[in-house]
């Protein structure tokens, strides 16, 4: 069983669309989060949510929207898709928000913006 | 500024050879450290996580050890294997929810 999943594992979209990643865990936990790792594989946190509230807003353009509907699910909107967009983004769930807890990652989701 | 720094940006090895990776940090006040292992098209695993009262923590073939006065980690890969070709992540949290990421090593283990 997939403890961490994404959807779409590849994302490829023109410029100025909008677009969704949706991502879900089975493992329980509190706490969920998203990264975006660039194309020199440096991991960057953008997202964090404990029990459906936002804990953690890194800076990030307003065009990306989180949403939690339940602990489980962490879904990352993204509108009017830039060039720069274009990198992999990571979904992750820990138990629940203190650092000590290991971050269990998703297999990523590859956008492409052309 | 909290910092983490690795080095060597990249290191090739042949297959049953040992290595060390290291990692620098500032940030303050300090939790905890831990390596990642992330395989190419993967997310980062957890390899292993220390504290302040840590120095060293082993995970098989893998041995990470901590230096809190001098704000140092070193991972050490004994008897490397081909599936020991990664990235290798040092994260360090300190005093917020927020981990500090370092870009990582690459290595890849040549047969």
């Amino acid at each position: 069983d997939t403890a961490v999943s994404q959807t779409p594992k590849y994302l490829v979209t023109q410029m100025g669309n909008d677009k969704s990643i949706k991502c879900e865990q089975n493992l329980g936990h509190d706490t969920m989060y998203w990264y975006k790792q660039d194309s020199k594989k440096f991991l960057k946190i953008m997202f964090s949510y404990n029990n459906k509230e936002l804990i953690i807003n890194e800076t990030v353009p307003n065009r990306f929207s989180p949403k939690s509907p339940d602990k489980a699910h962490l879904n990352l909107h993204i509108n009017s898709l830039e060039l720069g967009d274009s990198a992999v983004y990571f979904c992750a769930s820990s138990s629940d928000a203190r650092s000590y807890n290991e971050q269990f990652f998703g297999p990523g989701t590859r956008l492409t913006v052309l | 500024k909290n910092q983490v720094e690795q080095s060597p940006q990249s290191l090739i090895i042949l297959e049953g050879k040992n290595c060390t990776l290291q990692c620098n940090y500032t940030v303050s006040p300090f939790s905890n450290l831990r390596w990642y292992k992330q395989d190419t098209g993967r997310g980062p695993v957890s390899l292993t996580i220390m504290t302040f009262s840590e120095n060293t923590k082993s995970n098989g073939r893998y041995t990470a050890t901590l230096d809190a006065d001098t704000k140092q980690s070193s991972l050490h890969i004994t008897a490397s294997q081909l599936s020991d070709s990664a990235s290798y992540i040092c994260v360090v949290s300190g005093g917020s929810y927020i981990p500090t990421f370092g870009r990582g090593t690459s290595l890849i283990v040549h047969p």
